[in-house]
């Protein structure tokens, strides 16, 4: 089993959907989680982190259930800049221990 | 302003050729890593510099190594770049490893092997 897994879609969504994707991890002693978009050929850059009691910026709202080991990322209102590849990666206290999920690919359509 | 700069962009190199890759950066961090990313895969760490303390991943090949003559830049060697080294090589700095997990990607480098 990989230690982060990531539905790798892709998902083809119109503007203006709402759009949700999950990711699970393993190692139950992680303790920092986040999301990262990566466009195509370029380099990961930071979404947002994603804290125990969930957290929202502008359109995007991350979750985490500790219980059932999942963190998700809400997007409401796709844009076609949305598009791009998203990384779910978790954390056991150092950047040394981040581990990456393979991402999911989001396509938003006109 | 570019604050992790990696050269060159792209870089093509031949079967068996050795090739370095460059990282340089501008943020002062004491630590520096080399990430090798192949297409649909998740970045996969090679290894990094505690300031000039080496650190290597167990299942890096011995086919790549590393330099860091200074804070400011980092090497990436591959002694002799076989076809499954073709990937996006990604550098990436952090302040300090132990607490801070916030890192700061350069625009990677993808290496074709012919």
């Amino acid at each position: 089993r990989k230690e982060v897994e990531q539905d790798p879609g892709p998902f083809n969504v119109p503007e203006g959907a709402t759009v949700a994707f999950n990711c699970t991890y393993s190692n139950s002693a992680s303790q920092s989680f986040f999301w990262y978009r990566q466009d195509c050929r370029k380099e990961p850059k930071l979404l947002m982190s994603v804290y125990s009691s969930g957290n929202e910026d502008g359109r995007f709202t991350a979750q985490l259930n500790r219980a059932s080991q999942y963190i998700s990322l809400l997007i409401r209102d796709s844009k076609l800049s949305d598009s791009a590849t998203y990384l779910c990666v978790v954390g056991s206290g150092s950047a040394r221990q981040l581990t990456f999920g393979s991402g999911t690919q989001l396509t938003v359509l006109p | 302003d570019a604050m992790v700069i990696q050269n060159p962009r792209y870089q093509v190199t031949q079967f068996g050729k050795p090739v370095t890759l460059s990282c340089s950066q501008t943020l002062n961090h004491n630590v520096m890593y080399w990430y090798q990313q192949k297409s649909s895969q998740a970045p996969k760490l090679l290894f990094h510099y505690y300031d000039k303390d080496f650190n290597n991943e167990a299942d890096t090949p011995d086919n790549f190594q590393s330099r860091r003559p200074n804070t400011s830049f980092c090497f990436l060697d591959i002694r002799s770049p076989g076809l499954g080294d073709a990937a996006m090589y990604l550098c990436a700095t952090s302040y300090d490893r132990a607490t801070n997990e916030k890192l700061f990607f350069g625009s990677g480098t993808q290496l074709s092997v012919l």
